[in-house]
């Protein structure tokens, strides 16, 4: 079953504008983590969050996690043409945190 | 040289043919996983493997077989290809003592 969920499913924004999606989840988690998926190409990492800590940042990427509402929000900051793609939340569980359950994603068009 | 390679990049076939997706990496990683993706929806996780000797079942197996050849090679099977096999399919490999999965470019698998 899917324990990442995301909201919005989509979203479009102008270049410039902040863009926020949310991702929700229904078990306990070792950490949460966003990835990046350009039209049809591999995922890659973005940042992780661990269940302990409340807010990251790397760069332009600011993300939140309330373990008591299991939800997660994700914030790019002034946005670009090249953030265009689509957004996954990973929530990780198990043993040995192995295994990234992943929801069905925002898919962010941000317009020049 | 990218560090997760899947060959071949995109696949068709008909229904009842065996198929092999070969999957390698260069980052030393000892896990390994293979994903299926279809659209509109998140990675759902088919087997993983923690290294050579052991191979698990992930959420969606049926169907599909597995072999770790090597440290660095992990391939996934389907005896009897199906039309619902359709998918995007992709592998990624992480450290034992990381959480982050570091995926390839996919295989476009076409069953008709």
């Amino acid at each position: 079953s899917q324990q990442g969920e995301e909201d919005p499913q989509a979203l479009s924004i102008q270049e410039g504008e902040n863009a926020t999606m949310n991702c929700s989840y229904k078990t306990s988690i070792n950490n949460l983590q966003w990835y990046r998926q350009n039209s049809g190409r591999g995922l890659v990492h973005l940042i992780l969050i661990r269940s302990n800590e409340r807010e990251k940042h790397s760069g332009r990427l600011r993300v939140t996690l309330d373990t008591s509402k299991k939800s997660s929000s994700l914030l790019i900051t002034a946005s670009r043409a090249a953030d265009t793609a689509s957004y996954f939340c990973a929530a990780c569980s198990g043993a040995g945190s192995y295994q990234l359950t992943f929801g069905k994603g925002t898919k962010l068009s941000v317009i020049p | 040289d990218a560090d997760v390679t899947q060959t071949p990049r995109n696949r068709i076939t008909k229904t009842g043919k065996r198929i092999m997706l070969e999957c390698s990496q260069t980052k030393g990683h000892d896990r390994m996983y293979w994903y299926r993706q279809d659209p509109g929806l998140g990675l759902r996780l088919i087997y993983y493997s923690f290294d050579v000797k052991d191979i698990n079942k992930g959420e969606i197996s049926d169907g599909y077989s597995v072999s770790r050849q090597a440290q660095a090679k992990f391939s996934l099977s389907l005896e009897s290809a199906i039309p619902n096999q359709t998918a995007l399919y992709f592998c990624a490999t992480s450290e034992v003592t990381a959480d982050t999965q570091y995926f390839g470019p996919g295989t476009r698998l076409t069953v008709l």
